[in-house]
């Protein structure tokens, strides 16, 4: 599975959209863009992932540009709740795919 | 829909001591997911199921790390001898198998090992 690349941190004040770039840059023609987030004290949980179209949920849209070697995973209105480590992965979109998880961006919201 | 259940949440044993974590996944989840979450650090694989069968135990220290899925539901994940540097947070998750299920998997809430 190909290797992501992510900043350590990121702040965002409450209200704002949250703009959470990954770099990707090997990744191969049958791997999929995956998001997940990990507020403190929980297990990671998805939140979208995409193979080459921009992909809208009701938690965030993901960006992937044209040459698919990095993505922007943005959270329209920032919440403090949404304070969290996020991760970008980068993996075939079926179980046998190895979910490598980085060490993530911690995004603070702020009020 | 109940999401995967890990237990227990938090235990703490001395070093050479052994543990035992359990996990119950989404119902209907044929794969499951064994990773270990260091503080500061993403989770790291450590098995993975289809059904019974462990499929990827790569990344599996088996020379005090066991697991099994009888059943192909719930899993246990063993530890002995526990050493210091095994205290962490064990995840359990689980996914759908399908010609395209997306692979999206779902995340328990994790056992927090401290072992002294």
């Amino acid at each position: 599975d190909a290797k992501t690349t992510q900043p350590t941190s990121m702040d965002c004040a409450e209200g704002r959209a949250a703009n959470l770039p990954c770099n990707h840059s090997t990744i191969s023609g049958n791997e999929y863009v995956y998001w997940y987030r990990q507020i403190h004290s929980q297990g990671p949980q998805y939140i979208i992932h995409g193979l080459k179209n921009n992909e809208t949920n009701e938690m965030a849209s993901l960006i992937i540009t044209e040459d698919r070697k990095s993505s922007t995973l943005i959270l329209p209105h920032a919440t403090l709740r949404d304070t969290a480590v996020y991760y970008c992965i980068v993996r075939v979109a079926t179980n046998a795919g190895k979910s490598t998880f980085g060490d993530g961006t911690t995004l603070t919201v702020k009020p | 829909e109940a999401g995967v259940v890990q237990s227990p949440r938090y235990k703490i044993i001395e070093k050479k001591q052994p543990v035992a974590f359990w996990c119950n996944p989404i119902s209907g989840h044929n794969t499951l997911y064994w990773y270990l979450q260091n503080l500061g650090q993403g989770p790291e694989l450590l098995i993975r199921y289809e059904n019974e069968e462990a499929v990827d135990d790569s990344q599996l220290p088996k020379d005090r790390f066991s697991a099994e899925r009888l059943k192909g539901v719930d899993s246990t994940l063993k530890i002995q001898p526990a050493e210091l540097g095994d205290s962490a947070v064990y995840l359990c998750a689980s996914s759908l198998r399908g010609s395209f299920s997306g692979g999206e998997q779902f995340f328990g809430p994790g056992t927090r090992l401290t072992v002294l």
